[in-house]
């Protein structure tokens, strides 16, 4: 069974970079699934922000598009999200999910990140 | 690309059944049988309940129930037991590779 989990600082100064990794074991990256960033405000509901696929294809949130870029490395077995230009919107609960065909599943247990100077 | 619409909460008794309605349009819900429903506790990932509508992962009980009509697709609990508190979202395919969430249900069981 493929498992996530998510790596990265927990505090991000405005206007700099969101930079998480999200390590995938039980699984290759390079199998059929496509690689998810989902995040979540504080007491709000849930976000997709965008995906990729093991060649490195990807897909946007086209409310994001501008700010995200995710990244893939077969050769570690994990994949990247960026979000430049941060603000305190930003802060949320940020999980990383696998997606075979149509659902998410499995999901990372989510890391926090907050934006403040 | 606008977020699905649930309800912000429902409630019921244990034993009886309450259904969360998701809201989209004719480009997301109306469009494709790619609907997905998530439970979610306080403090843990979401866990999927239901896939392309009306499908269980394996493990998930069968008092959860998926179905769509036009642009709304609803998720039905039945015999609702105490564990089944918790924030649900739905969850679907927008077109153009991209996904769209619901903005959350909460369920509270009296």
């Amino acid at each position: 069974q493929v498992q996530l989990q998510e790596s990265g600082p927990g505090l991000v100064k405005p206007s700099g970079t969101l930079s998480l990794t999200c390590g995938v074991s039980g699984g290759s990256i390079s199998s059929t699934n496509w690689w998810n960033w989902v995040r979540q405000p504080p007491g709000k509901g849930l976000e997709w922000i965008g995906e990729i696929y093991h060649s490195g294809s990807t897909n946007y949130n086209p409310s994001l598009k501008s700010r995200v870029t995710i990244s893939v490395d077969k050769s570690k077995n994990q994949f990247s999200l960026k979000l430049t230009s941060v603000t305190a919107a930003d802060t949320a609960v940020y999980y990383c999910a696998t997606r075979g065909s149509s659902s998410f599943d499995p999901w990372g247990q989510g890391t926090l990140v907050s934006v403040s100077s | 690309q606008s977020a699905l619409t649930q309800p912000a909460s429902v409630s019921g008794s244990p034993g009886q059944s309450i259904t969360i309605s998701c809201t989209g349009t004719s480009s997301d819900v109306g469009s494709y049988n790619l609907v997905s429903w998530y439970q979610q506790h306080p403090g843990k990932a979401p866990k999927l309940m239901i896939y392309e509508v009306s499908k269980r992962p394996s493990g998930v009980s069968n008092r959860f129930s998926g179905s769509k009509s036009g642009n709304t697709a609803s998720l039905t609990i039945s015999g609702l037991q105490a564990e089944d508190e918790a924030d649900y979202y739905c969850c679907s395919y927008a077109g153009s590779g991209t996904w769209v969430f619901g903005g959350g249900t909460k369920l509270t069981v009296l």
